[in-house]
């Protein structure tokens, strides 16, 4: 059963454009909701991330849009660059007990950013 | 500071064999987790150690697997014997704390080939 459905699978942009990556999640106890980057031949690594307690954040051109009722969280690449070509994966943390500080991730989106 | 490093970079073994892959965390990190990566598919949880204990192994697929931590400081990951369905890649990732506050830093992965 997979707890978190993170779309689409790939994505193409145009420079400055907007990128936008959708993931959803099942249990309403997640309470962090990270977003890892991952280039080739590296390891992910933490972009942004978001607690349900804001309806967004944002840091630079990244934005996280969280929505508590419907149990989804996007992430917003704005003026989508070249750099920003990479493997984005969406993730939740379990909140507590022997699972305490363990991540489900998302399938992954590979995001290209023509010039 | 050193990153998270893993070793080797890529394994190529047949069915059968054994393989065992290392994992060196950031100085310092008390919390050291194992991931898998199956092409295609979701990076999935297979363990956490704190310090040398193992905190939460409810990701481990099988008992072909087997993962140490002596001395709380490096960690590896044996597989014995090797099957197709082993194939991916293999991340480490560290962290200072555990849950929110302790940012996971994932080393490059291990590429393994079962064949």
């Amino acid at each position: 059963q997979q707890q978190v459905k993170q779309s689409p699978q790939s994505l193409i942009v145009q420079k400055g454009g907007i990128s936008i990556i959708n993931c959803a999640y099942e249990n309403t106890a997640f309470d962090y909701f990270p977003w890892y980057q991952q280039f080739p031949g590296k390891g992910p690594a933490l972009l942004i991330a978001i607690r349900p307690d804001v309806s967004e954040k944002k840091e630079g051109r990244f934005t996280i849009s969280f929505n508590k009722s419907a149990k989804q969280f996007s992430l917003h690449i704005m003026d989508s660059q070249p750099g920003d070509s990479a493997t984005y994966f969406c993730a939740v943390l379990y909140p507590g007990g022997t699972s305490y500080g363990k991540l489900t991730f998302g399938q992954g989106t590979i995001l290209t950013v023509h010039p | 500071e050193a990153g998270v490093t893993q070793f080797p970079s890529h394994s190529v073994i047949e069915k059968g064999q054994t393989v065992t892959l290392r994992c060196d965390p950031i100085s310092g990190h008390d919390n050291l987790y194992w991931y898998r990566r199956v092409m295609g598919k979701e990076i999935k949880f297979l363990l956490h150690f704190v310090k040398e204990s193992k905190q939460d192994e409810s990701g481990m697929p099988n008992n072909r697997f087997l993962a140490e931590r002596t001395g709380g400081t490096y960690s590896t990951l044996k597989v014995q014997p090797a099957e197709l369905e082993d194939s991916g890649v293999y991340f480490c990732a560290s962290s200072q704390v555990s849950g929110e506050g302790g940012e996971q830093y994932f080393g490059p992965g291990t590429r393994l080939t079962v064949t």
